[in-house]
């Protein structure tokens, strides 16, 4: 059965160092999620992404993060230099299409440790 | 605002109890919701969703659901438990807007099956 996966699963870095969570979507899949949790909170939403662009966005996702699909089959998140307080589970999902009539394939998370 | 709320953060029942995991979501209009599961290293698994219509909806893994608009419940029960069912359990409303759309969770419940 298809899923999606991501690396690395244990990521620890040094704050104000760039790092990339990987993720590779289902291969036929259009749509293209980040979610994250911190630790004891709720998962919340970051951004999703279609035809090569962001189509949304939340509050957290400033301009510290971004996102790339760079070769049709991977898709990253990048931050650009890491807070303590981003240290979280990220989720990378997919979906065929943007409506919910299409089921969210998540990913098994990347969790990132910031020191 | 769209919100989800998992009032039980750790429950425990004995294996071949039932089990009633809650959940109360608030949204403006007719939610989509969904109960997804997320055992340990592995993404998190649709267990079903609510769109419209019968408002007991069956799911994988002898999971059931009863969406309640009167209380703003979307309750997941199971009649039997089995060990295996040991998990982590998200809660979600669908959020609509722009291409995509996005999912709104609760903070989770983590269910331990006592043998």
């Amino acid at each position: 059965e298809p899923e999606v996966t991501q690396t690395p699963s244990h990521q620890v870095t040094q704050m104000g160092q760039e790092v990339i969570l990987r993720c590779v979507p289902i291969s036929n899949h259009l749509y293209f999620y980040w979610y994250r949790q911190i630790l004891g909170q709720k998962v919340e939403f970051l951004v999703s992404f279609y035809n090569n662009e962001i189509s949304e966005k939340s509050e957290i996702f400033d301009d510290q993060f971004s996102v790339e699909r760079p070769d049709g089959s991977n898709f990253t998140l990048k931050i650009r230099s890491t807070k303590l307080e981003d240290s979280a589970m990220y989720f990378c999902a997919s979906s065929l299409a943007g409506d919910f009539v299409d089921e969210q394939f998540f990913g098994p998370g990347t969790r990132l440790t910031v020191l | 605002a769209q919100s989800v709320t998992q009032p039980d953060i750790h429950i425990t029942v004995s294996e071949g109890a039932s089990l009633e995991l809650r959940c109360n979501y608030s949204y403006g209009a007719t939610p989509y919701l969904f109960w997804y599961v997320q055992s340990p290293g592995q993404g998190l698994q649709l267990l079903l969703k609510y769109f419209s219509g019968d408002t007991l909806v069956q799911g994988i893994k002898g999971f059931e659901a009863e969406f309640k608009r009167s209380q703003s419940s979307f309750n997941l029960r199971k009649p039997s438990v089995h060990w295996s069912d040991a998990a982590e359990y998200f809660c979600a409303v669908g959020a609509l807007g722009g291409a995509t759309n996005k999912l709104i969770f609760g903070t989770g419940t983590l269910l331990a099956v006592q043998p």
